[in-house]
């Protein structure tokens, strides 16, 4: 079965700095892969998608990259601020006719001011 | 962007007794809504696939009896946990998939309290 794997512990950065977060999987690569963030007590929100033909994603300061053949993939945070603390999964898409997300366990950012 | 409401938000009941949670799409149509269980600290697990119109379809180890769906519209999904125990107690969240599939919209969660 497919296993998705996030760093568990959590990232401590500066406020401006560049977060970094890290999502491998085994088996199968997906054909699409996302992030979403979560904060406490909430539902997950979308952030990017990317497509395993895809290398790398953007959107104003998100940035995903997509390696197939690692079987990674990276989500960076530029000029992090407070408020991006919250804790981001990892989710792969089954492409199959059931349209499954399968989540990684997240992890959680704090970003101190 | 498209909404999905839950309700109640939190729920605190009695062991054995049973509890129902709503799963509505506000401003889409979603013949499919998702239905997972988040322990503390630790990932969204799928418990099953509601169908509009069929049987839902459920994740190994999720017992159905227990756990009834019910995709009545193609606008509201319910869960219901029978016989309540405190095991059960969760963060339970519902989502709908965007046009295309190719992402879902999750609701804001029911928080689950079995005394």
């Amino acid at each position: 079965s497919q296993k998705i794997e996030q760093n568990s512990e959590a990232l401590n950065i500066q406020e401006g700095k560049t977060a970094t977060l890290t999502c491998n999987y085994t088996n199968y690569s997906p054909a699409y892969l996302q992030w979403y963030r979560q904060d406490p007590g909430r539902g997950p929100v979308f952030l990017l998608l990317i497509r395993e033909n895809e290398k790398e994603k953007r959107k104003e300061r998100l940035k995903v990259t997509f390696d197939t053949t690692l079987k990674q993939s990276l989500f960076h945070i530029t000029a992090s601020q407070p408020a991006d603390s919250a804790t981001y999964l990892c989710a792969l898409l089954m492409m199959d006719s059931s349209y499954k997300l399968i989540f990684g366990s997240g992890t959680r950012l704090l970003v101190r001011p | 962007g498209a909404v999905v409401s839950q309700h109640p938000s939190w729920v605190i009941c009695k062991s054995g007794t049973s509890v129902k949670i709503e799963c509505r799409s506000l401003d889409f149509q979603a013949t499919t809504m998702f239905w997972y269980r988040q322990f503390p600290k630790q990932s969204l697990m799928l418990m099953a696939t509601s169908n509009e119109g069929s049987k839902a379809t459920y994740e190994q180890g999720v017992e159905k009896d227990k756990f009834l769906i019910n995709h009545a519209s193609l606008t509201l999904s319910t869960l219901t946990v029978t016989s309540a125990h405190p095991e059960d107690s969760s963060f339970y969240i519902c989502s709908a998939p965007a046009w295309a599939q190719e992402t879902q919209y999750f609701g804001p969660g029911t928080r689950l309290l079995v005394l």
